[in-house]
């Protein structure tokens, strides 16, 4: 099986602008879970999408905002980028949400993000 | 609310020597803890977990972690250590219910492996 893809792998955008982010989940895996991780906050939920519902949400800004199609892939958005932006996105696959199963996550490589 | 502490940001190893890597929890109810590693440029890879059971769990790469309920803690473990195993390892924890599949991670342990 082919792993998690992540798109583009590297960006370079500027303050003000927007960008959007692309995750293919394992096959057969419906839940995606994107994470920022930055060296001084390290790895940070933003959300997680099931069957194209948002199904829970860290705590940032609404200028980050997701969505899931019926294929279960997955973009991520942010507007109005700031430099506190830059990190490394990262999104991982799950074959179903939770429900006190305990499935690991599956990590794709990660797009990153620089935002001057 | 969760919290994962580990409390070293890096551990340095000989080869062959057996290496530890610290996590201690916070979960409200029973939690499910795992590590993972990252490895330059690189996404996170999923070594173990534990669910329940036995307090040592083994996982890949002849990596283990030891789960201790009392001193909430979930240490990772490896009893002869490779130049190879040096990367960024993360613990994480979620409840058993309730939060999905959200992983709280903690800030990260830097294993250096040298000859």
């Amino acid at each position: 099986k082919a792993g998690v893809t992540q798109t583009p792998r590297y960006l370079i955008k500027t303050r003000g602008q927007q960008v959007t982010l692309s995750c293919s989940p394992i096959s057969g895996h419906r839940s995606v879970s994107w994470y920022q991780q930055t060296p001084g906050q390290g790895l940070q939920f933003l959300f997680e999408y099931f069957s194209e519902t948002q199904r829970n949400k860290g705590n940032f800004p609404g200028r980050f905002s997701g969505r899931q199609f019926s294929n279960s892939r997955s973009e991520m958005n942010v507007s109005t980028l700031e430099l506190g932006d830059s990190a490394l996105y990262l999104c991982a696959s799950s074959p179903i949400l939770s429900g006190g199963a305990a499935n690991e996550q599956f990590f794709g490589p990660g797009t990153r993000l620089t935002v001057l | 609310a969760q919290s994962v502490a580990q409390p070293e940001d890096q551990v340095n190893v000989a080869e062959g020597n057996p290496l530890t890597v610290k996590c201690t929890y916070s979960v409200s109810g029973n939690p499910y803890l795992f590590w993972y590693v990252q490895y330059p440029n690189r996404g996170l890879q999923f070594l173990l977990k534990y669910i329940t059971g036995d307090n040592l769990v083994k996982g890949s790469y002849g990596f283990e972690a030891e789960f201790n309920k009392s001193q909430t803690s979930f240490h990772l473990k490896k009893p002869s250590a490779l130049v190879s195993d040096s990367a960024l390892y993360f613990c994480a924890v979620r409840p058993v219910t309730g939060g999905g599949n959200k992983l709280t991670f903690g800030t990260g342990t830097q294993l250096k492996v040298e000859l």
